[in-house]
């Protein structure tokens, strides 16, 4: 059974960077085809990709917060981390990693974590 | 970027009902698209991927057709257990989801 589950700060001040831990359990990123994504919702709206990485180290960012966005992992904890910088109020969301699987570079998600909300103020 | 647009943004249906959900791409994206369910509070759950191909778990009443641009997930006689969010999601080139079609109780 693969479980995730997203860790980190609830609140961040404006222009800080945001670090949020998916810890994960059921696969390892040690495999090939396996990977993780992760995709943001802000309260009431749709949900957003923000980026993912592959067995291979490969990552993929989303091209409007490529510059603010880096993901690592650390398979001998099975962790994935999410850096984003310069945090403004209209990142506030909840922040959900997720399993993907496949050879090819994009796929579909699941399972997903239960996500953690993330609120930008001063 | 592929912009998704899903609709109706909202869903008015009585328990029993068939209801048919669509969604269309912008530029073809073959079938590499994949519907989720979100309930309040919860995380989504994937429920097809690849158009059509049913994901475990998800029940029968539930199915998912469409390639190139024109999709639809569709349930045969919604429960309501059912009513949620519905996201089309394409992974053609960088993800982008839908903004989600509501099934709310009539």
């Amino acid at each position: 059974q693969i479980t995730l589950k997203e860790s980190g700060p609830t609140l961040v001040k404006p222009t800080q960077t945001l670090t949020l831990t998916c810890t994960f359990s059921g696969f390892s990123l040690t495999t090939g085809g396996e990977g993780v994504g992760w995709i943001r919702q802000a309260p009431g709206k749709a949900l957003e990709w923000l980026g993912h990485i592959r067995w291979d180290g490969d990552t993929w960012y989303s091209p409007s917060l490529k510059t603010r966005l880096s993901i690592t992992k650390d398979t001998s904890k099975s962790q994935v981390v999410l850096t984003m910088t310069n945090m403004d109020p209209v990142d506030t969301a909840t922040y959900y990693c997720a399993h993907r699987r496949g050879w090819e570079l994009f796929k579909w998600f699941g399972p997903w974590g239960q996500g953690t909300l993330v609120t930008v103020s001063s | 970027e592929i912009v998704m647009t899903q609709s109706p943004a909202t869903l008015s249906v009585s328990p029993g009902e068939r209801v048919t959900l669509s969604c269309r791409a912008s530029q073809s994206v073959g079938i590499n698209l994949a519907w989720y369910q979100q309930k309040p509070g919860q995380a989504p759950w994937l429920l097809f991927y690849d158009a059509s191909t049913r994901t475990t778990g998800v029940p029968a009443r539930f199915s998912g057709s469409g390639s190139g641009t024109e999709f639809s997930l569709t349930i045969s006689s919604l429960q309501s257990e059912d009513f949620a969010v519905y996201y089309c999601q394409h992974y053609y080139s960088w993800p982008t989801f839908g903004q989600g079609t509501k099934v709310e109780i009539k």
